[in-house]
């Protein structure tokens, strides 16, 4: 079975610059989820789908980063404008559960790293 | 503000001893805790995940949990240089599935 798929590994941009990220999930994964961890901390939920609909995005800066699942499959996450703030690893995962049980495994990808100059 | 905390560590533990990592977690809510393990560089891996009170065992690892000191603790047995890795301990809190996150522990394993 092939695990999550993430790209491009790295990228490289000026502040003010924007920047997509591509996820896909594992096959039949019906929940996708985005995560931002900053060097030094553990990651953060950006913003979490299931199947094609947002079930949270609590903590998505929403003024500069935006995220979509057409079709309930691949995903993108886009940031405009960059800020220097932004420079991180950004993570995918997806579990099975359509519900999102609370036990349900998450399985993350390779991760992005953004670096903001 | 549901927080997890877990001492960020290092951790410095001698090859064949006996690793015990630790977790605290503010919500009474939580209803599943996940031990990730994260090797520089690399995506988080699952480890184990306990919700019920007390002890797991999946080889070498122990997971435990005790939701009236709201703790929770990975033991990792015979430890072996290949364990030396930053541990994430996660909590969800209802079916949506989130985690929460704590800062993680680096672990070092001396031969």
């Amino acid at each position: 079975e092939a695990g999550v798929a993430q790209s491009p590994r790295y990228k490289i941009i000026e502040k003010r610059q924007s920047v997509a990220f591509w996820c896909n999930p594992i096959s039949g994964h019906a929940t996708l989820y985005w995560y931002q961890q900053i060097l030094g901390q553990g990651p953060k939920l950006l913003i979490q789908f299931q199947n094609n609909g947002v079930v949270d995005d609590s903590q998505l800066p929403k003024d500069r980063f935006s995220a979509e699942r057409l079709k309930g499959v691949d995903s993108t996450l886009k940031i405009q404008p960059a800020k220097l703030e932004d420079s991180a690893v950004y993570l995918c995962a997806s579990s099975k559960t359509r519900q999102g049980a609370s036990t349900d495994t998450q399985y993350f990808g390779p991760g992005t790293r953004l670096t903001v100059l | 503000q549901k927080e997890v905390e877990q001492n960020s560590g290092p951790l410095s533990v001698p090859e064949g001893a006996i690793a015990s990592l630790n977790c605290t977690y503010s919500d009474r809510g939580s209803q599943s805790f996940f031990w990730y393990r994260q090797y520089s560089g690399k995506s988080p891996e699952l480890i184990m995940f306990i919700y019920s009170n007390g002890d797991k065992e999946d080889g070498r690892f122990t997971a435990q949990l005790n939701k009236a000191s709201q703790y929770v603790s990975l033991l990792i047995r015979d430890s072996q240089p290949s364990d030396s890795a930053t541990y994430l301990c996660a909590v969800t809190y209802n079916q949506g599935g989130k985690l929460i996150f704590g800062q993680g522990t680096e672990l070092s394993v001396k031969p």
